[in-house]
């Protein structure tokens, strides 16, 4: 089902140190998993994917773990800069063409000096 | 890389009068694309799903009678607000594709005084 949060719960984390949000997605169906970053008053932005036969992918700054057991999402950023002050969303889905996507509530990564 | 565009960006209307938001994909074709609205502090939440050359799929509780959507061609989609109404207000944001292959467009902020 989809998810929705009435206040986003907030990450504050010092530059320079790691960052670890954590989803929990509904449908142990879905065999695709997206992290989005969005900034104020703009669109979703990819940061990374994963499938559902990984547990791990590694991108630049960034990791993305999946349990599928308990249906939990991670993404990881490392070294985290004021740039990565945002929102983060994880997103479900298949990797279908015309699939569509579900977003978890969301998180905001406030990052200070 | 692909890209999505939204036109307006942000829209001020009246209560009762109709709104158009246009989301188009640019240098590729989409079949498929995909109508959100965001509430503030809130997650994206799907509406509907557009089909080019058929009609559109609603998610549940999304009233298609107010919410029009038209796919005419395989790189524009338009969502029309119809009588809108101050609960109305609300950032909306398209994606073309699915799945992985998911491209969001910026986003419309459309206020209903």
């Amino acid at each position: 089902g989809e998810s929705v949060g009435l206040h986003l719960p907030t990450l504050s984390v010092q530059e320079g140190d790691n960052s670890i949000i954590n989803c929990a997605y509904s449908n142990s169906a879905s065999d695709y998993f997206i992290w989005y970053k969005q900034e104020s008053g703009k669109g979703p932005q990819f940061i990374i994917d994963i499938r559902s036969n990984m547990d791990k992918r590694q991108g630049q700054r960034v990791t993305v773990l999946l349990n599928k057991t308990v249906k939990h999402l991670s993404l990881q950023i490392a070294a985290t800069q004021p740039g990565d002050s945002a929102v983060y969303f994880c997103a479900e889905g298949d990797t279908g063409t015309a699939s569509k996507l579900t977003f978890g509530t969301g998180t905001r990564l406030q990052v200070t000096l | 890389g692909a890209v999505v565009s939204q036109h307006p960006s942000w829209v001020i209307c009246k209560s009762g009068t109709s709104v158009k938001i246009e989301c188009r994909s640019l240098d590729f074709q989409a079949t498929t694309m995909f109508w959100y609205r965001q509430f503030p502090k809130q997650s994206l939440m799907l509406m509907a799903t557009s089909n080019e050359g058929s009609k559109a799929t609603y998610e549940q509780g999304v009233e298609k009678d107010k919410f029009l959507i038209n796919h005419a061609s395989l790189t524009l989609s338009t969502l029309t607000v119809t009588s809108a109404h101050p609960e109305d207000s609300s950032f909306y944001i398209c994606s073309a594709g699915g799945g992985q292959r998911s491209i969001f467009g910026p986003g419309t902020r459309l206020t209903v005084t």
